[in-house]
Order: C-alpha cells, then sequence, then structure tokens
C-alpha cells in the first residue's frame, strides 16, 4: 500500500543509454513532480505535472523527457546518459491546493559508468 | 526568485541535548516554508508546515519552528534530541501561490553523539 512507489530502486547503466524511471501515486493526488539529489545531496525541482499537464520545467538539459499518461502516473525517460546524470531521482505527489505537502518516493538510485 | 539558505552543512549533538537548526529565505510575499527529514536511503516526510497564523508551529516527532518575518528565517527547533533523530534535515519554501512546488535547501546532516 505504498502511497509513491518508484521502479527501479536502483539503476546502473553505460553512458549513452536511454533509460526510464517510473513513478505512480495511488493517493489521488493531481500533481506529481521530480526532483533531482546530487551528490551534495542537494534536491532541485526538475518538472511537475498537474492533470496531466506540465506546469513546471525547470532548467534540465532535453535529454530528460517527463510523461504522464494519467494523474497517477508521471515517468522520467533520460536518453543518452551521461556521468553527470548519475544521482538519486525522487518523484513526489500532492494536490494542488493550499497546505497540501509533498509525499515523496524513496528515490531511484542512477548511476552511470 | 525564491531561495533558500541552510547554514549549516553539519551539525553534532548530544543525545538530550537541544537543537536548532536554521534556515533562511528569500521571497516577496508571505512565505510557505516547510521542513522535511531524510533518513538514508530514504525519501522525504515532512516535519511541519507554515502557511499563515502562529508563527510557532508544531510538528511531528517532538520538532517546532518558529518563522520570523523580520528575520527571514524559519529555524527548527528540537528541546532534547534522540539518536534517532540522526538524519538529514531540509528547509523548503513554497515556489507557487500554493506554496505545494518546493525549492529545497541545501540541507543539513544532522549527528547525534551519546
Amino acid at each position: 500500500d505504498t502511497a509513491v512507489s518508484q521502479t527501479p530502486k536502483y539503476l546502473v547503466t553505460q553512458m549513452g543509454n536511454d533509460k526510464s524511471i517510473k513513478c505512480e501515486q495511488n493517493l489521488g493526488h493531481d500533481t506529481m513532480y521530480w526532483y533531482k539529489q546530487d551528490s551534495k545531496k542537494f534536491l532541485k525541482i526538475m518538472f511537475s505535472y498537474n492533470n496531466k499537464e506540465l506546469i513546471i520545467n525547470e532548467t534540465v538539459p532535453n535529454r530528460f523527457s517527463p510523461k504522464s499518461p494519467d494523474k497517477a502516473h508521471l515517468n522520467l525517460h533520460i536518453n543518452s546518459l551521461e556521468l553527470g546524470d548519475s544521482a538519486v531521482y525522487f518523484c513526489a505527489s500532492n494536490l494542488w491546493t493550499e497546505n497540501s505537502p509533498l509525499h515523496f518516493g524513496n528515490g531511484t538510485r542512477l548511476t552511470v559508468t | 526568485a525564491q531561495s533558500v539558505t541552510q547554514p549549516d552543512i553539519h551539525i553534532t549533538v548530544s543525545e538530550g541535548a537541544s537543537l536548532e537548526l536554521r534556515c533562511n529565505y528569500s521571497y516577496g510575499a508571505t512565505p510557505y516554508l516547510f521542513w522535511y527529514v531524510q533518513s538514508p536511503g530514504q525519501g522525504l516526510q515532512l516535519l511541519l508546515k507554515y502557511f499563515s497564523g502562529d508563527t510557532l508551529v508544531q510538528g511531528i516527532k517532538g520538532f517546532e519552528a518558529e518563522f520570523k518575518r523580520s528575520q527571514s528565517s524559519f529555524n527548527l527547533r528540537k528541546p532534547s534530541v534522540h539518536w534517532s533523530d540522526a538524519a538529514e534535515y531540509f528547509c523548503a519554501v513554497g515556489l507557487n501561490q500554493a506554496g505545494t512546488a518546493l525549492i529545497f535547501g541545501k540541507g543539513t546532516t544532522l549527528s547525534v553523539s551519546s
């Protein structure tokens, strides 16, 4: 009954490959996010979708493409992986209304070799 | 633009001692402020939040935070730290008007010594 679930938990791949990370929430939330946490634990917002519509798109290389097939899912596809993409990627969700805290998944640790 | 500064990268506190983690924000209007905790290998858990009203807010696990507009601060406190409080602590400010998309500070690592 995990609220926000991400798969896979660990992902090790080589430079140049294309990979996807999946996220699903069963909280009935209408907004989902991707955050990147670097090796210094700095959390930076990447994308946000509200009702399947992209509403936040921070300065992220266009090799990163989010896809939201429905309100409960937000996947992250990364093309041509680079060493600098190694990080922990967190999915989160909430309601796009006041007083709605973010609920985070447990993260996906991506290692690019 | 909104920003959050956590001046202390790493703090060590003795078990049973009091704790204060500092957070300063930059925001043009009334901010929505949050503290999250991250245990090793885990996602983030909300400790408490401030939207309006009473400037002293209570959270889970015995934490509280005080909003001080004059100092642009939202410091996190706990009167008596337990070993299980060792974790990474993040202060965040709401990016949108509803305060629901967040930008985070760089975090403070709390170590607890016995």
